[in-house]
């Protein structure tokens, strides 16, 4: 099983530019989640999707937007990139969002807007 | 919302010593507090959780305390190997969803052989 897979794994965008991060895991989890990671501030949760056909803002919502595109596929879009969204991008699945359960990470994508 | 504050941020110690990294939560209502190991290049993976349910709870070399009282649980790794080298992550969220967990700003263990 591969998990959860995340393309690309490094992006440059121009600030003002437009790019779709995306997400599929093979687990059959019906929870997904984006975080960014930032030095010396652990993950932050951007959104969620506690089950297909669902999402919800996260900590750090400003400026992505979502879609559950299917049970396996959660992407994350930036629709005008700024240099504060430079940042590590992980997503992730859990069984159960209600329930706590482990969740699992993608390998990560270093996106750095100039 | 839930504040998780980790300390330390950097940890450096000899093969075989044991490490103990230390966190504390805000929120009373959390009760599930997982612990994630991050490698170079990879996506966290959790290494051990606990419930508020309980006190305590082992895994060969790696063990979680929690305190409810006072807010705030443990991790602690004894004879270290150069391969516990990671950056860890502490994390508390509350009764019923996972959105809400909240991480702390991590610790880079390195272990020197």
């Amino acid at each position: 099983n591969a998990g959860v897979t995340q393309t690309p794994k490094f992006q440059v965008l121009k600030t003002g530019q437009s790019m779709t991060l995306q997400c599929a895991q093979d687990m059959n989890h019906n929870s997904m989640y984006w975080y960014r990671q930032d030095p010396g501030m652990g993950l932050r949760l951007i959104y969620y999707s506690a089950s297909e056909g669902t999402t919800d803002k996260g900590e750090v919502p400003n400026g992505y937007n979502v879609s559950r595109l299917n049970k396996r596929e959660f992407s994350l879009r930036l629709e005008s990139a700024a240099p504060s969204q430079t940042s590590v991008y992980f997503c992730a699945s859990s069984e159960w969002g209600g329930m706590n359960t482990e969740a699992f990470f993608g390998q990560g994508t270093r996106l750095t807007v100039v | 919302g839930e504040n998780v504050e980790q300390h330390p941020s950097t940890l450096s110690v000899q093969e075989g010593d044991s490490a103990v990294i230390k966190c504390t939560y805000s929120d009373s209502a959390s009760n599930y507090f997982p612990w994630y190991k991050q490698e170079l290049g990879k996506g966290p993976q959790l290494i051990i959780d606990i419930r508020s349910n309980v006190g305590e709870k082992k895994d060969q070399r790696i063990a979680v305390t929690l305190n409810k009282t006072a807010k705030h649980f443990s991790l602690h790794i004894t004879e270290t190997q150069p391969e516990d080298s990671a950056v860890y992550f502490c994390a508390a969220s509350g009764a019923y969803n996972n959105n809400d967990m909240r991480f702390g700003a991590g610790t880079r263990l390195t272990v020197k052989p």
